[in-house]
C-alpha cells in the first residue's frame, strides 16, 4: 500500500536556530508533494506545493527563503525551517500524490516542531 | 477566498447513536472536490471519503456523505457511532478533484463514550 513517512516525529531547536524535516513516500511515486503546517488551535494550512520538474510555488505568507524545499525525486522531499522562532511551532504535514488518475493524498504522520 | 467551515470543535456521544458531523464550504469553482480525512492520534490523516457528484451518496467504512452544492454541504454521518471511530476529523476542499491543494476546515473531535 501507499504509505507516506515523515523524519523527525519531533524535534525542538532553540529560536533563530534552523532545522530540517523529511518526507519519503514508499510503495507510490509523489509526483507532488504539499507541505502544510498546523499552528496551535488552527487547521492546516498550505506551504507550498512541490511538483518534480516544476518550479516549487509557495502559499501567500510562506517564501523560498524562509521554507526552502527540496525535491529530488519521486520519493523524497524535504523542507527546513530556517530561523525558527516562536511563531513557527506546529505539526508540519506532508502530503503525497501519486501518478496516475488517482486524485487521493496521502499523508504523512508530520513532524512536530516546538522552539524554544 | 475559499474555506471550509466546520461549526463543532468537541462532539461527544454515547456509542450506538448516530454521528453527523457538520461541514460547508465557499468556493468559487464550479466543480469543487469534498473529502472527509480521519486523524487518530500519533498517525497520518487518513481519507475516509470523497465526492465531486452533486447529491451523490457517497460510503466508506460505515460512514456516508453527501455532496449538497446548492448548500454548499458534504455532512458526514454515520448510523451508529462505535468507540473506535473516537478521532479527529476533517473537512477539506479541494478544486477540479486535483488533491495536490486542500482547504481544510478546523477539524472536529469526535469522542464517543460507552
Amino acid at each position: 500500500g501507499a504509505l507516506v513517512y515523515q523524519y523527525p516525529r519531533r524535534t525542538i531547536c532553540k529560536s533563530g536556530t534552523s532545522m530540517r524535516m523529511e518526507c519519503q513516500a514508499v510503495g507510490f511515486q509523489a509526483t507532488s508533494v504539499a507541505w502544510y503546517r498546523q499552528s496551535p488551535q488552527k487547521t492546516f494550512e498550505l506551504i507550498a506545493l512541490s511538483t518534480v520538474n516544476s518550479a516549487i510555488k509557495y502559499e501567500q505568507n510562506f517564501t523560498q527563503e524562509k521554507f526552502p524545499i527540496s525535491h529530488p525525486n519521486l520519493s523524497f522531499s524535504s523542507m527546513t525551517v530556517l530561523n525558527a522562532y516562536l511563531e513557527d511551532r506546529g505539526l508540519y504535514l506532508c502530503g503525497a500524490r501519486a501518478t496516475g488518475g488517482s486524485y487521493e493524498q496521502y499523508f504523512g504522520p508530520g513532524t512536530r516542531l516546538t522552539v524554544l | 477566498g475559499d474555506s471550509v467551515t466546520q461549526t463543532e470543535g468537541l462532539v461527544t456521544l454515547t456509542e450506538g447513536l448516530p454521528v453527523m458531523l457538520n461541514c460547508t464550504y465557499q468556493t468559487i469553482y464550479s466543480n469543487p472536490f469534498l473529502f472527509w480525512y480521519v486523524h487518530y492520534l500519533n498517525e497520518s490523516p487518513r481519507l475516509l471519503l470523497k465526492s465531486s457528484t452533486d447529491n451523490k451518496r457517497t460510503e466508506h467504512q460505515g460512514f456516508h456523505a453527501t455532496l449538497h452544492k446548492s448548500s454548499s454541504s458534504f455532512h458526514l454521518q454515520k448510523s451508529s457511532a462505535q468507540l473506535s471511530d473516537s478521532a479527529l476529523y476533517y473537512c477539506a476542499l479541494s478544486d477540479t478533484g486535483n488533491t495536490r491543494k486542500l482547504i481544510f476546515g478546523l477539524g472536529t473531535t469526535l469522542q464517543v463514550q460507552p
